[in-house]
């Protein structure tokens, strides 16, 4: 069965590093996104990709966030200049479809000492 | 705007009972609801969804949901429990009505515990 990769599983990172994760979504899939998910939190969005192209995106995503399609399987989302507060799970997840289910990846835990 | 609550930080229940996890919602078109599962260490599993139709939904692992309208309630169940089904339950809520509404609205989840 397809699924969603994510890499890395956890990255421990600086305040005030660059860092880039990476997602592989599921081949035949148009959407995608990431979400984030703080420590004892709710699950929360972040931003949706379509088409090459931000299709929508919350407040918590400011300009230290960007996301990218660099290949035909890739997307990738990255934080410039990363803060305390960025430390969290990050989930990746593809849909075929705009309102069809979202398939998650595992996720990749992201420390910022 | 959207919302979603689930009033259970923690169920409870005894392997082979009947088991429910509540979730209730706000949004101002017709909602379109999904059930997601998280096991330790792993990314969230679709369960099941309703989007219209029968208001009784079936998904994965024998698990069903019930959508309410007049309620607003999507509660999901499950006939008997397995110790297996223990884990973080996640209820989750897109409004198809919002303009570029691609995004779920996740509840704070329910951690289900099954006792054998």
């Amino acid at each position: 069965e397809p699924e969603v990769t994510q890499t890395p599983s956890h990255q421990v990172t600086q305040m005030g590093q660059e860092v880039i994760l990476r997602c592989v979504p599921i081949s035949n899939h148009l959407y995608f996104y990431w979400y984030r998910q703080i420590l004892g939190q709710k699950v929360e969005f972040l931003v949706s990709f379509y088409n090459n192209e931000i299709s929508e995106k919350s407040e918590i995503f400011d300009d230290q966030f960007s996301v990218e399609r660099p290949d035909g399987s890739n997307f990738t989302l990255k934080i410039r200049s990363t803060k305390l507060e960025d430390s969290a799970m990050y989930f990746c997840a593809s849909s075929v479809l705009r309102l069809y289910e979202q398939y998650f990846g595992p996720g990749t835990r992201l420390t910022v000492t | 705007a959207q919302s979603v609550a689930q009033p259970e930080d923690q169920v409870n229940v005894a392997e082979g009972n009947p088991l429910t996890v509540k979730c209730t919602y706000s949004v101002s078109g017709n909602p379109y609801l999904f059930w997601y599962v998280q096991y330790p260490n792993r990314g969230l599993q679709f369960l099941l969804k309703y989007i219209t139709g029968d208001n009784l939904v079936k998904g994965s692992y024998g698990f069903e949901a019930e959508f309410n309208k007049s309620q607003t309630s999507f509660h999901l169940k499950k006939p008997s429990a397995l110790v297996s089904d223990s884990a973080l339950y996640f209820c989750a809520v897109r409004d198809p009505s919002q303009t570029g509404a691609n995004n779920l609205f996740f509840g704070t989840g329910t951690r289900l515990t099954v006792i054998p």
